[in-house]
């Protein structure tokens, strides 16, 4: 199976903040890749997908970018609606394998 | 509206059953793949399962192969989880989820909870 492996696990940022998230595939998955946030008591919402990708209705400040192994998700100006936690997913190969996911936190 | 709404979890005991369930409505069911992805308690996502728009292709999580069936019936616009053999560590909130492009999981129901106790 395909490790997915964030980085980091946790972070602490503020309103305003640029915050970047990395995630690592054990091996290439082209572009196959997604971004998910979550926020407590709710069900995952799809951000970018194909790497690059933005799912209609997302805010232009979450941007994805990457192919291969490495990715990166980028939000550009932090908003407090922002704190939540974040995963990545590989759709290369089944199975399908999440990240570990990031939280992101108030500073 | 999309809609997902899936049912059918409970308290079982380790070794016994459960069938989920899960509704769909506001889209045109047999044309989308779609998955199953579980939560454990304050834990990460973990796909479990996924199926094709026809049910002829289906995949699995290597913790979940042997024990769980996926299945689809599109005259009823409804997604089946059958879960034989059940442990604790499948104690999760199960989502079901529409997959776009067969490639992502665009929309997803809120899940319905299954623990596994003695």
């Amino acid at each position: 199976d395909i490790q997915m492996t964030q980085s980091p696990s946790s972070l602490s940022a503020s309103v305003g903040d640029r915050v970047t998230i990395t995630c690592r595939a054990s091996q290439s998955i082209s572009s196959y890749l997604n971004w998910y946030q979550q926020k407590p008591g709710k069900a995952p919402k799809v951000l970018i997908y194909a790497a690059s990708s933005l799912q209609s209705g997302v805010p232009s400040r979450f941007s994805g970018s990457g192919s291969g192994t490495d990715f990166t998700l980028t939000i550009s100006s932090l908003q407090p609606e922002d704190f939540a936690t974040y995963y990545c997913q590989q759709t290369y190969t089944i199975p399908w394998t999440f990240g570990q996911g990031t939280k992101v936190e108030i500073k | 509206e999309v809609q997902l709404v899936e049912s059918g979890g409970g308290v079982v005991r380790p070794g016994e059953s459960l069938r989920l369930s899960c509704a769909a409505s506001g889209f045109t069911f047999d044309n989308y793949a779609m998955s199953w992805v579980r939560q454990a308690p304050g834990k990460g996502l973990e796909w479990v399962s996924g199926i094709n728009w026809n049910g002829v292709s289906t995949g699995y999580a290597d913790s979940v192969k042997g024990r769980f069936t996926i299945s689809r019936d599109n005259a009823k616009n409804s997604l089946y989880l059958q879960m034989n053999s059940l442990r604790v560590e499948d104690t999760a909130l199960y989502h079901c989820a529409r997959d776009r492009a067969g490639s992502y999981s665009d929309y997803w129901g809120q899940g319905t909870l299954v623990t596994v106790s003695s």
